[in-house]
C-alpha cells in the first residue's frame, strides 16, 4: 500500500496565524510520531501516539503546539499563533507498534515558513 | 539521560575512499540502534539496524557496547552515497536521533 503521506507539502503563513499539519500513516500502523527537522538541529522528537492516545506531551516545544489522532489513523499537528522560530520541516512517521526495534516509515514532510 | 551523538556535521571524501560516520550513544539499558539516510529530495528511510547485522548498499555498522558506539562504515564510497545520515536509538517509546552527518562524496 501507500506510504506515509503528509499535507500540505509546503505552508507559508504570517506570524500569529494558526496552522494545521496533517499526517496519514501506513494502514495498520498503530504507532505514529511527529518530529521537527531544522537546519543544523537534526531531528527533534515532538510527540508519539499509540492508537489515539498520546501519553507523553513533554516533547512539544510550547503550549502553542498540540496534536491529536482520530480513529487510530490520521493525525493533525496544530501550531497556534505561529512564530518565526516555528519555521522548519515537520516530519511524521509511523511504525507497526511501539516496540523499540521497529522501523519507522517517514512521510515527505511539511515545510513550514513563518514570515 | 539517553543521548545520541554524531560528532561530525559534515564528512567530505573522494570516491573510492573509505568512510566512517561516527555515532556514540548513552543509554543504561540494552540499546536498539539504527542508521537512517535521507538522500536529496527523498524522504528519510531506514538504512540498517544493528539487530539485523546486515550490509546494505555496502554499509555495515557494528554495535560496540564497551565504547557505546555504532559507527557506520563503507570501504569504498560512491557518489550516490552522498546524503544526510542519522543515527537513532530506539528506547522505550521515544526514539532519539542524532543531529545527523552530511556525507559528500566527490568524484
Amino acid at each position: 500500500g501507500a506510504g506515509v503521506s503528509q499535507s500540505p507539502s509546503n505552508k507559508v503563513t504570517e506570524k500569529g496565524k494558526d496552522v494545521e499539519l496533517r499526517c496519514d500513516p501506513i494502514s495498520g500502523h498503530t504507532a505514529l510520531y511527529w518530529y521537527r527537522q531544522s537546519l543544523g538541529q537534526g531531528l527533534e522528537f515532538l510527540i508519539y501516539f499509540q492508537g489515539n492516545s498520546a501519553p507523553d506531551k513533554s516533547g512539544l516545544p510550547s503550549d502553542r503546539f498540540s496534536a491529536e489522532r482520530t480513529g487510530g489513523s490520521v493525525s493533525t499537528l496544530t501550531i497556534q499563533r505561529t512564530q518565526q522560530e516555528d519555521s522548519a520541516v515537520y516530519l511524521c512517521a509511523s511504525s507497526l507498534n511501539l516496540a523499540a526495534n521497529n522501523e519507522q516509515f517517514f512521510g515527505p514532510g511539511t515545510r513550514l515558513t513563518v514570515l | 539521560a539517553q543521548r545520541v551523538t554524531q560528532p561530525e556535521k559534515l564528512l567530505s571524501v573522494f570516491k573510492g575512499a573509505p568512510v566512517e560516520l561516527k555515532c556514540n550513544y548513552s543509554y543504561s539499558g540494552s540499546p536498539e540502534l539504527f542508521w537512517y539516510v535521507q538522500y536529496s529530495r527523498q524522504r528519510l528511510q531506514l538504512l540498517l539496524r544493528h539487530i539485523s547485522r546486515e550490509s546494505i548498499k555496502g554499509f555495515t555498522a557494528d554495535l560496540n557496547k564497551g565504547e557505546t558506539s555504532f559507527h557506520l562504515k563503507k570501504p569504498f564510497a560512491q557518489e550516490e552515497d552522498s546524503a544526510m545520515y542519522y543515527c537513532a536509538l530506539g528506547r522505550s517509546y521515544i526514539p532519539t536521533f542524532g543531529r545527523g552527518t552530511s556525507l559528500i562524496v566527490h568524484p
